[in-house]
């Protein structure tokens, strides 16, 4: 079956650490996969995707890397900030109809 | 172009009361999602509609029913609510582009049982 398995939170970083928020999945086939963010009160918004391996997504400093071998999408950015502090989601489709989330990570960005 | 509108934004219900929850999107999608978030469970698919007129059950979807009323609008219906059902409902719809489906979100309902 299908599955994304998140790193458990919440994740505490000062201002312009590393990030790095790992997610593994399993899947049938060669799935396309997703980051959402998630901010308070709100739903989520795509951050970035990858459809193929060996791919890499990337959108406002965020990147991941999809690695077939490792069956990972690993969530990666140099220097964090406070308006990141959000809930991350990493997702995968087959079939373009059902998508499967992760547990969602939290990230609390101090000054 | 509004995007995904959800109504309400908050509900609070007694057991066994009834309710639909509303979800409109202008965008032109076939496909449209319930999702339900709950902590430390991520979101779980309650049924989807890949198409006008059709409907189909996803991971979670006792105690709910769905209507697609026409392109724009899918509806969650639940018919007696329970505690259980506290939580914060998401819809959702999606544009395909060649092998790339993205999933546009509805703002939220979230809803109590008590």
């Amino acid at each position: 079956g299908n599955s994304v398995t998140q790193m458990e939170g919440p994740v505490t970083l000062s201002e312009e650490a590393f990030l790095t928020i790992n997610c593994t999945y399993t899947a049938t086939g060669y799935p396309s996969l997703f980051w959402y963010v998630q901010y308070p009160g709100e739903g989520l918004q795509l951050l970035l995707k990858a459809t193929k391996a060996d791919d890499k997504g990337s959108n406002k400093g965020f990147e991941a890397t999809y690695r077939k071998e490792t069956t990972s999408f690993h969530l990666e950015k140099g220097s964090v900030q406070v308006s990141d502090s959000a809930v991350y989601f990493c997702a995968l489709t087959n079939t373009g109809n059902q998508f499967y989330f992760g547990t969602g990570t939290s990230l609390t960005v101090i000054p | 172009n509004a995007g995904v509108t959800q109504t309400p934004k908050f509900q609070v219900l007694k057991t066994g009361q009834s309710m639909t929850l509303q979800c409109a999107q202008d965008m032109n999608h076939n496909s449209m999602y319930w999702y339900r978030q709950d902590p430390g469970m991520g979101l779980r698919l309650i049924y989807y509609s890949a198409s006008e007129g059709t409907t189909d059950k996803g991971e979670v979807p006792n105690g709910y029913n769905v209507s697609r009323l026409n392109k724009r609008e899918f509806s969650l219906r639940l018919e007696s609510a329970a505690p259980s059902q506290t939580s914060v409902y998401f819809c959702a719809s999606i544009v395909t582009s060649g092998k790339y489906n993205e999933q546009f979100f509805g703002p939220g309902t979230r809803l109590t049982v008590l």
